[in-house]
């Protein structure tokens, strides 16, 4: 069965500490993986696409990974308004629909 | 968001009455998509449409319907047959089989 989990459900850091939250996914032939940062009450943002075992994108202090059974996204030195729920979803070669995690809470304190 | 658009932002329900969800694009995309966002819980996709006039279910379509009549609009409407309709309701435009673009969501309260 596809699924994706991400770990950790809700993360805590001092500005600064750098970290990384994880999307491990089981997929029958993986089309794509998706990141999205979602603020509270709002819909939900784009950040990446990865299509492939290797493949690294990045934004500000924002970089994702992909390996053939995980994907990290690595927020170098946050920032408070870092703070948000970051989404990951795994889309099947065969399938049209998207398989999303239940989210990482991030929380960048002062 | 940036093209596509959600009405109404919060939406109130009574016991057995059917509401309707709107969500609109001008990004030209071909495919558009409605998923129900619970507390603790991934997105979870209610319907979709590749094309004008077609639109498949997705995982938890029961006690919804749709219609794809235009392009740029894809309306979702809960039923009364849906017993917990009480969520966060998103809409997601893109080209088939790509990225998915979110709008700003509808809050849905029962009274």
């Amino acid at each position: 069965e596809d699924q994706v989990t991400q770990s950790p459900e809700a993360l805590r850091l001092q500005e600064g500490e750098s970290s990384s939250l994880n999307c491990s996914y089981t997929v029958s032939g993986l089309r794509g993986l998706f990141w999205y940062r979602q603020d509270p009450g709002k819909g939900p943002e784009f950040l990446f696409t990865l299509y492939s075992a290797g493949e690294e994108k990045e934004k500000e202090r924002l970089k994702a990974t992909l390996t053939k059974k995980e994907s990290f996204l690595h927020i170098t030195a946050p920032k408070p308004e870092d703070s948000a729920t970051y989404l990951c979803a795994v889309q099947a070669n065969n399938f049209n629909k998207f398989y999303f995690g239940s989210g990482t809470k991030l929380n960048v304190k002062p | 968001d940036g093209g596509i658009t959600q009405s109404p932002k919060y939406l109130f329900r009574k016991e057995g009455q059917n509401v309707t969800l709107s969500c609109e694009q001008n990004l030209n995309h071909d495919a558009m998509y409605w998923y129900r966002q619970d507390p603790g819980q991934g997105l979870r996709l209610i319907y979709y449409s590749q094309i004008v006039n077609d639109f498949q279910k997705g995982d938890i379509a029961e006690g919804y319907s749709v219609s794809r009549e235009k392009k740029e609009s894809f309306p979702l409407t809960v039923t009364s047959a849906q017993k917990n309709p009480t969520a966060f309701y998103l809409c997601a435009v893109g080209r088939f089989q790509e990225t998915q673009y979110f709008g700003p969501g509808t809050r849905l309260l029962v009274l």
